[in-house]
């Protein structure tokens, strides 16, 4: 079946500028992660959705970084004003939530801050 | 908090050599252990894992062992082949952690020649 899909592969900002990432999950997954992956942080978890319940939003480094989840599926994450440090491949994941850890990743967003 | 500290690299092996790269963990309860594998130009995938002390996590001739004892989750391989040239990440998931988030270690480049 159809993996974890991400929008778009690459993408190159100005400063300053707000970005959208975009992440379909597995069908049928209830839980959704974002990660960050980038030269000097290593893999870093951002935000993490769980069905219909409030996210979990204590891996966001700032107020410029949001996500939502619309519907239980996808979700779409947001960087407003981007500065240089937010360039990092931004990695989506989702996991069925019962009795698995397993989660299956995205191929990834490369943002460029510029 | 949890954390994972992993062999630093990059490693540079032979065809047929044996491969070990060291993981060791801090967490608080019995957490979730596993390797995740990114293949050049690929999206992170995950290898092998095991969830309790003992247990023997095995995929494509790689295997590691849940060690509660030394907190320590080593991934080997008897005879490692060029297509094995990847970065390796060993990662944590604690059921106490909101979500099951993973907690990754800093990844190792492993490069196979011929």
């Amino acid at each position: 079946g159809a993996g974890v899909s991400q929008s778009p592969s690459n993408k190159v900002t100005e400063k300053g500028k707000d970005v959208e990432l975009r992440c379909d999950p597995i069908s049928g997954h209830t839980a959704l992660y974002w990660y960050r992956q980038s030269l000097g942080q290593g893999l870093e978890f951002l935000i993490y959705f769980q069905g219909n319940s409030a996210p979990d939003k204590s891996g966001l480094p700032s107020d410029r970084f949001s996500a939502e989840r619309t519907g239980g599926s996808v979700s779409t994450l947001t960087i407003q004003r981007t500065q240089q440090e937010d360039s990092a491949v931004y990695l989506c994941a989702s996991s069925l939530w019962q009795g698995s850890y397993e989660q299956y990743f995205g191929p990834g967003t490369r943002l460029t801050v510029t | 908090g949890n954390s994972v500290t992993q062999m630093e690299g990059p490693v540079t092996l032979s065809e047929e050599a044996f491969l070990t790269i060291n993981c060791t963990y801090t967490a608080t309860g019995y957490p979730s252990l596993f390797w995740y594998v990114q293949y050049p130009g690929e999206g992170l995938q995950l290898l092998l894992k095991a969830t309790k002390a003992d247990d023997k996590g095995s995929n494509k001739g790689f295997e590691a062992t849940y060690r509660k004892e030394t907190t320590s989750f080593h991934l080997e391989k008897g005879s490692v082949q060029v297509s094995d040239s990847a970065v390796y990440f060993c990662a944590l998931s604690a059921q106490e952690t909101s979500g099951s988030r993973l907690t990754f270690g800093e990844g190792t480049q492993l490069t196979v020649n011929p």
